[in-house]
């Protein structure tokens, strides 16, 4: 049993370039999240999904667009990449409404030069 | 979303019981309070949640006041894979927002 698997573990991007980071759920969870988290800080919420076909913006969505391709999936992209967006990625699951906990991903530590 | 307080910082010596404080003075009727920890670099964690008895798993016991201001996550017997920073956070139903947490850390 997985959990919850991201990739990549690592990327270096330079400023302009796109990516797409992919997260997949193996626990039939209706509720995904990115968060992103600067060195020494708490995690911020980027975009969340409630459920599959729907998604929402959190604390810090912009500079950022996701997809939920259907219920194990929901991936993160970056369209034009910063250095202010230099900060390690983790993904989240949880039962819908999230009162059971959420599992997290072990990230991605994305450098943008 | 309600706004917490949490110790930047506590040490706690192995074995002992580590209590870790946080204040949510602004927590709303139908917000639950939960706790998560952080080990280095990892992904954090989930460890206990509550609304407004006293909760106890396998990792942790959360005791919440009455008036559902403040709680305190215990770690009964601290070990060193213990240390972490502690988030204390209420809602999170529906996304949860992190702050600085609590640094915990265990010496031998």
């Amino acid at each position: 049993n997985a959990g919850v698997t991201q990739t990549p573990k690592f990327q270096v991007l330079k400023t302009g370039q796109s990516m797409t980071l992919q997260c997949a759920q193996d626990m039939n969870h209706n509720s995904m999240y990115w968060y992103r988290q600067d060195p020494g800080m708490g995690l911020r919420l980027i975009y969340y999904s409630a459920s599959e076909g729907t998604t929402d913006k959190g604390e810090v969505p912009n500079g950022y667009n996701v997809s939920r391709l259907n219920k194990r999936e929901f991936s993160l992209r970056l369209e034009s990449a910063a250095p202010s967006q230099t900060s390690v990625y983790f993904c989240a699951s949880s039962r819908l409404g999230g009162n059971y906990g959420y599992t997290f991903g072990s990230g991605t530590r994305l450098t943008v030069v | 979303d309600a706004k917490t307080t949490q110790p930047p910082s506590m040490d706690c010596a192995e074995g002992r019981a580590a209590n870790l404080p946080c204040n949510h003075s602004t927590i709303s009727g139908n917000e639950y309070v939960y706790w998560y920890r952080q080990i280095h670099s990892q992904g954090p964690q989930y460890i206990i949640h509550g609304l407004k008895n006293n909760e106890t798993n396998e990792m942790a016991s959360l005791i919440i006041t009455e008036d559902r201001k403040s709680s305190t996550l215990i770690l009964p017997h601290a070990t060193l894979r213990d240390t972490a920073v502690y988030y204390c956070i209420p809602g999170g139903a529906q996304k949860l927002v992190f702050g600085q947490g609590t640094r915990l850390t265990i010496n031998p």
